[in-house]
């Protein structure tokens, strides 16, 4: 089973306006850890957010912010106010309380174009 | 401070040649992680070291694929003979290697390999 899914098709938004990629994972392990990453056309991966399974708030970063639905297993990124630099692929993944091989899992990405 | 740095950028080769990818991670970090991404896919964990040890080479297709990070510092990923399935985006990225779940991994701009 997918432990990541990014379901979404492209999507589009409006300058200015804000924009929610969403995001659901897998996992029957009490302790994990969720990532958002930015990979504009140049290829880098940017860290943009990070969620923790216990933490008591959602997390906010800038214009970053993250509603995390535990129960629902969802972890969706919204970004307020969109830029045109914004456009770029974003991916969610998921790091698990596995002990010394505990590796960062990632979904296949949504690509987000903003337009002027 | 200087960010993971990957070279070459693009390679283009034929299938059956020999291919070699360079990577010198974040000053400091102990950790160290090669990630294929094939296109429209999200990357995926091919090895990971701590200093010189390979600690998680599980999805590393051995017969074809090796790895070294000689002097725990910079790696190399090599594949010997590639293959047409090979072409895809190699990703190296480090970290500073203390295992918290909300451990952040930084990214090089990754070799675009492309197999003819």
């Amino acid at each position: 089973a997918q432990k990541i899914t990014q379901t979404q098709p492209g999507m589009f938004v409006q300058e200015k306006e804000a924009v929610t990629l969403d995001c659901t994972y897998d996992t029957s392990d009490p302790s994990y850890g969720l990532f958002w990453y930015k990979q504009p056309s140049s290829g880098e991966m940017i860290f943009l957010i990070y969620q923790g399974s216990y933490d008591q708030q959602n997390a906010t970063e800038g214009r970053y912010s993250l509603n995390f639905q535990k129960a629902r297993k969802s972890a969706n990124l919204v970004i307020s106010a969109s830029q045109l630099g914004d456009s770029a692929m974003y991916f969610c993944a998921m790091r698990e309380d596995t002990g010394a091989n505990s590796k960062l899992t990632f979904g296949k990405g949504i690509t987000l174009s903003v337009r002027p | 401070e200087a960010g993971v740095v990957q070279s070459p950028r693009y390679k283009i080769i034929e299938k059956k040649q020999p291919v070699a990818f360079w990577c010198n991670p974040i000053s400091g970090h102990n950790t160290l992680y090669w990630y294929r991404q094939n296109l429209g896919q999200g990357p995926e964990l091919l090895i990971r070291y701590e200093n010189e040890e390979a600690v998680d080479d599980s999805q590393l297709p051995k017969d074809r694929f090796s790895a070294e990070r000689l002097k725990g510092v910079d790696s190399t990923l090599k594949i010997q003979p590639a293959e047409l399935g090979d072409s895809a985006v190699y990703l190296c990225a480090s970290s500073r290697g203390f295992r918290g779940l909300n451990e952040k991994l930084f990214f090089g701009s990754g070799t675009q390999l492309s197999v003819l």
